[in-house]
């Protein structure tokens, strides 16, 4: 089946640093990707949509300028914590949405545990 | 408001016992309608969806889920818990052919020998 592959699984970095978080689907085109974020004990919010050659589109009370987003390719989307602060310290995952003739489906990476020190 | 409610937190059931986990949707139209699985520090597991046609849907490791139009609802069944069970599960919605997809706030399944 299809797979997405998320990676780092894990990251630890200092206050003010930049994580860069990728996203690629193996085998199969995405022309849509999501990424959610889960903080501890709760659910997954979807922070925005990501189309490939275009701007994300962000969910209310995402800041944009904090969680970039580039889809720059079919195959892989990347998003990018800039100035990470404790408080952003999540678990992130993101999914990619197959288009064929089955159907759309939507698998998700293993997501990305960062911690910000 | 659109929206997906699973209005368990927390349930304990013990090993051999049923179990059904509720999930409601508030949508327009009918969406794409899922279980996902994250155990512990892991990603997530698709136990089954529902597209269209039969309303009761059979997953993987015994789970089914009955969509209801009428109730807006897709709850989650096991004949059987095992404790292997024990874990977190997201009802999810799709709409428009994925272009939104969201989750439930999530039901943490505890399982008692």
């Amino acid at each position: 089946g299809a797979v997405v592959s998320q990676h780092p699984s894990w990251v630890i970095c200092k206050s003010g640093t930049s994580v860069k978080i990728e996203c690629r689907s193996l085998d199969f085109q995405a022309t849509t990707m999501f990424w959610y974020r889960q903080f501890p004990k709760q659910s997954l919010m979807l922070m925005a949509t990501s189309n490939e050659g275009s701007k994300a589109t962000y969910e209310q009370g995402v800041e944009k300028d904090k969680f970039l987003i580039n889809h720059a390719s079919l195959t892989l989307s990347t998003l990018t914590v800039t100035s990470a602060h404790p408080e952003d310290s999540s678990f992130y995952i993101c999914s990619a949405r197959e288009t064929g003739q089955a159907g759309e489906k939507l698998f998700f990476g293993s997501g990305t545990q960062l911690s910000v020190l | 408001a659109q929206s997906v409610t699973q209005p368990d937190i927390h349930i304990t059931v013990s090993e051999g016992a049923s179990l059904e986990l509720r999930c409601n949707y508030s949508y327009g139209a009918t969406p794409y309608l899922f279980w996902y699985v994250q155990s512990p520090g892991q990603g997530l597991q698709l136990l089954l969806k529902y597209f269209s046609g039969d309303t009761l849907v059979q997953g993987i490791k015994g789970f089914e889920a009955e969509f209801k139009r009428s109730q807006s609802s897709f709850n989650l069944r096991k004949p059987s818990v095992h404790w292997s069970d024990a874990a977190e599960y997201f009802c999810a919605v799709g709409l428009y052919n994925f272009n939104k997809f969201y989750f439930g706030s999530g039901t943490k399944l505890n399982v008692k020998p």
